[in-house]
């Protein structure tokens, strides 16, 4: 089946920049998303990329999408203790008949220090 | 807009017990999703609706696990009898269609003593 990997953890000072990475396994066209998850919270669409695309920017947030390694990043400028949250990577999954189920990650912690 | 809507937030019971969820969606979204998460990973599907029929319920553990939508808007997920390996927040969401952006409810956490 589908697998998508991440790092567990990122600390970062307030007002660096934070750079998540992920890697998936689908070699067809599929589209990746980066969620949110704020604690006892239900996860939150921050954006997301369709696999015939290099880069997607949305104010702070730029996604950068390696194809040929299968490599996403969430890059987040100027970041803010406000950010410090779990990030998911997911991927569509289309394979086995599959009804385009996301395919998550085990999320990153991102902790912002002051 | 409201979002996705779930109750109860929290639910201690212990193992061999029951215990069910409702999840409202979206209104007018035709797809419905459950996710078990446990801690430290990410969310896993249970079962996907369209409307008020089954799509893909692959991963329900089904001698335990049963989900319905009757109506085609809220659902009910339930844990009969459950084990201690169920603790995990249970996640609902809903999507205008199978291929639309998926949107979540704060979840349920269940912990079984």
């Amino acid at each position: 089946g589908e697998d998508v990997e991440q790092s567990l953890f990122l600390s970062v000072r307030e007002g660096d920049s934070s750079v998540i990475n992920c890697t998936y396994t689908d070699s067809s066209s599929t589209y990746l998303y980066w969620y949110k998850q704020e604690p006892g919270a239900g996860l939150q669409l921050l954006t997301y990329i369709f696999s015939n695309m290099d880069m997607k920017q949305d104010q702070r947030l730029t996604v950068l999408l390696n194809k040929k390694d299968k490599h996403l990043s969430l890059r987040i400028a100027d970041t803010q203790t406000g950010d410090s949250a779990i990030y998911f990577c997911a991927e569509r999954e289309w394979a086995r008949g599959s009804q385009g189920n996301l395919i998550f990650g085990k999320g990153t912690k991102l902790s912002v220090k002051p | 807009e409201a979002g996705v809507a779930q109750s109860p937030r929290y639910k201690i019971i212990e193992k061999r017990q029951s215990v069910a969820f409702w999840c409202n969606p979206i209104s007018g979204h035709a797809t419905l999703y459950w996710y078990q998460q446990i801690l430290g990973q990410g969310p896993k599907l249970l079962i996907q609706f369209q409307n008020n029929g089954v799509v893909d319920d692959s991963q329900l553990p089904k001698d335990r696990f049963s989900a319905e939508r009757l109506k085609g808007v809220d659902s009910t997920l339930k844990i009969q009898p459950a084990k201690l390996e169920d603790s995990a927040v249970y996640l609902c969401a809903s999507s205008l269609d199978p291929r639309g952006e998926q949107y979540f409810g704060p979840g349920t956490r269940l912990t079984v003593t």
